[in-house]
This record gives C-alpha cells, structure tokens and sequence, in this order.
C-alpha cells in the first residue's frame, strides 16, 4: 500500500518563508508532485521531481530524497494569494496518483 | 491551448438516480484520471484511461464506471446514487499518468 503525510495545516507571515513537508511510503516510485488549491477551485500543477535534489521555480522549490522518502515544498517571500492548501502527491507502480490529505497554509499579514 | 472542461459544473440528484459526468481533455493528452474529493477524505483516486483504456482503478465500489472515447474525451458513470457520494469530481488530463496532471474546475454533486 501506499501513505503519504503532511501537515494539517500551518501559518506564516507575509514575506516570510514556509517550508511543507510531506513524507512517503511507496513501491515501484516513479515521481511525486505539489499541487496548489485554493478553496472552492481545482488543484494547480506547481512542480515534479523524480530524481534527488532541489528543483527551482521562481519563488516556489522542491525537494526530494527517494532514500528517505521524503520531500518538501518551500515558499518564499509569502504572499496573501499564497493562502491555499498544498497537496503531495505519489506516482507510484502502475503509475497511479495518490495524494496526501493536503497542508492548509495560511499568510498572516 | 484550452483547459480541461468538465460538464456540468454543478448536479443536484436524489438517492437512487444514476449520474454521467464528462470531461474533456486538454488537446493532445491521452491520459484521463478522476478523482473525488470530500472535505473529509481529500482527493480520492477512482480511475484512469488511456487510449480508450482504463488503466488504473481506486477502491470505489462498481457503480462508480467510466469510459473514453477515441478523441480522449471521457465520461464517468455513477449508479445507484447514495448520500455519500456527495463530493466534487474532478477530472485530470495528462500526457501520461507519471507526467505533470492538469484539472478540470469539477463537477460538483449533491445527492438529496
């Protein structure tokens, strides 16, 4: 079978930076995926990583360690917009998508 | 390039009825995933197909069906309705299943 953890929910503040963790328990990995939502809207593709180390993309990065099945989503410079919840996600066997319950951040200002 | 629709944005059923949701595809993508979501039990997997094939499946009971057609486009089936398939579902389109998703606003059901 297949688990995947995160936060229940977090609070930072503008401006700041936020890290979201997510860790894993999977076979046959293939890749694992941060997804953006807003409430009352559909998920929005952030990043994808497949291979160790950290993948950069404007204000957001992603990591990940497939040794330690582990992987983390770090925002910077905060902004209100940024207000969402964060879902993890795992390609895993059959290529299948299992998602984490999602990470509820909110920016305070 | 358009998005990946979904028809239609909002359904009202009783228990009992039977339910078709439709999903079209961004231009190009072959793979087509669905997912529930419930506040309570996040995003839930139920199938993907492609090229006409459902590849992967959840663990949904078998009312929950679904088909896809040769331009991609897909439609899910739900039987029987009952109050706890309440939810919004979501439809995904990929080039493949271990690529980048892309989602659809949703369908969002309530089963009276």
């Amino acid at each position: 079978g297949q688990n995947i953890d995160q936060p229940t929910e977090m609070t930072a503040t503008e401006g700041a930076i936020v890290q979201i963790n997510c860790t894993y328990q999977t076979s046959g990995f293939n890749g694992l995926f941060w997804y953006q939502q807003h409430a009352g809207e559909a998920p929005t593709f952030l990043s994808y990583n497949v291979l160790d180390g950290l993948e950069e993309k404007g204000r957001f990065s992603s990591f990940l360690s497939r040794s330690k099945g582990y992987s983390y989503l770090l925002l910077k410079e905060l902004q209100m917009k940024d207000s969402a919840s964060y879902l993890c996600a795992v390609s895993s066997g059959r290529r299948a998508l299992t998602f984490g319950s999602g990470t509820r951040l909110q920016v305070q200002p | 390039k358009a998005g990946v629709t979904q028809t239609p944005r909002y359904l009202i059923k009783t228990r009992g009825q039977q339910v078709t949701l439709s999903c079209s595809p961004i231009s190009g993508h072959r793979s087509v995933s669905w997912y529930q979501q419930t506040p309570g039990q996040g995003l839930q997997f139920l199938f993907e197909y492609f090229s006409e094939t459902q590849r992967n499946k959840g663990n949904f009971p078998g009312r929950f069906s679904g088909r896809q057609f040769s331009n991609s486009r897909s439609e899910m089936n739900v039987s029987t309705l009952e109050l706890g398939d309440s939810a919004l579902y979501l439809c995904a389109s990929s080039l493949d299943s271990d690529r980048a998703q892309y989602f659809g606003p949703g369908t969002r059901l309530t089963v009276l």
